[in-house]
């Protein structure tokens, strides 16, 4: 079945380590976008990007990094996690920016900095 | 930047009721979407809204875009266990329609 995936569904990660949230999607999206989930303040844009090769930085940028290689990946990048990033991320992906196309969500990975 | 302010909270009805929540903007927006969200999983498009004054139906849902495009409102009408879950606005004011802004969501539990 075509879609998102994301990967791990949870870990547990002691501050100050280095952690990679996977997501791929099969669908051949040109669009792709991290959020993060917090109780009460809704999904916050984290990075996006438009198109292979290129990143945007979205509302809460800060402490994250993202690369697209290619169409399918985006990982999400924590250089140095910190307590307050504990959160539910998820991935997304349009087919392109300008369609009026709905956003196709991942499952979300539940990440605790500890 | 954008914000949106969504309510209620939450909402504890009994099936059969109607549920109606909505949402205020800071800002103008050029499209209002609505989504559904289960435990442990990513949120769903329910409606999405492109026009003001738009009202758009699907099932058992209705939503509406204010013709003033700072405002929506979500109707659910006759409401059954299912439909228990967080509901989230959002919207954005430009032409790229994936950066959205989210609402902070509305609890909705459903006693059978």
């Amino acid at each position: 079945i075509a879609g998102i995936t994301q990967a791990p569904t949870s870990q547990i990660l002691a501050a100050g380590r280095r952690m990679t949230l996977r997501c791929t999607q099969d669908m051949r999206h040109n669009a792709m976008y991290w959020y993060r989930q917090d109780l009460g303040l809704g999904l916050r844009l984290i990075h996006y990007s438009n198109t292979a090769g290129t990143t945007g930085k979205g509302e809460v940028p800060d402490g994250y990094s993202v690369s697209r290689a290619n169409t399918d990946d985006f990982p999400l990048t924590l250089a140095s996690a910190v307590p307050s990033q504990t959160s539910v991320y998820f991935c997304a992906s349009l087919p392109g920016t300008g369609l009026r196309q709905p956003q196709h969500f991942g499952d979300g990975t539940r990440l605790s900095i500890l | 930047g954008q914000q949106l302010n969504q309510s209620p909270q939450s909402m504890f009805i009994q099936e059969g009721e109607d549920v109606s929540m909505n949402c205020t903007s800071s800002s103008i927006f050029n499209t209002w979407l609505w989504y559904k969200q289960d435990p442990g999983e990513g949120p769903v498009l329910l409606i999405a809204l492109y026009k003001a004054g738009e009202l758009t139906s699907n099932g058992r849902l209705t939503a509406q875009f204010g013709i003033t495009r700072k405002d929506s409102f979500l109707n659910i009408s006759a409401s059954i266990p299912s439909d228990v879950g967080i509901y989230f606005c959002a919207g954005h004011g430009g032409t790229s329609y994936g950066k959205l802004t989210f609402g902070q969501g509305t609890i909705l539990t459903v006693h059978p």
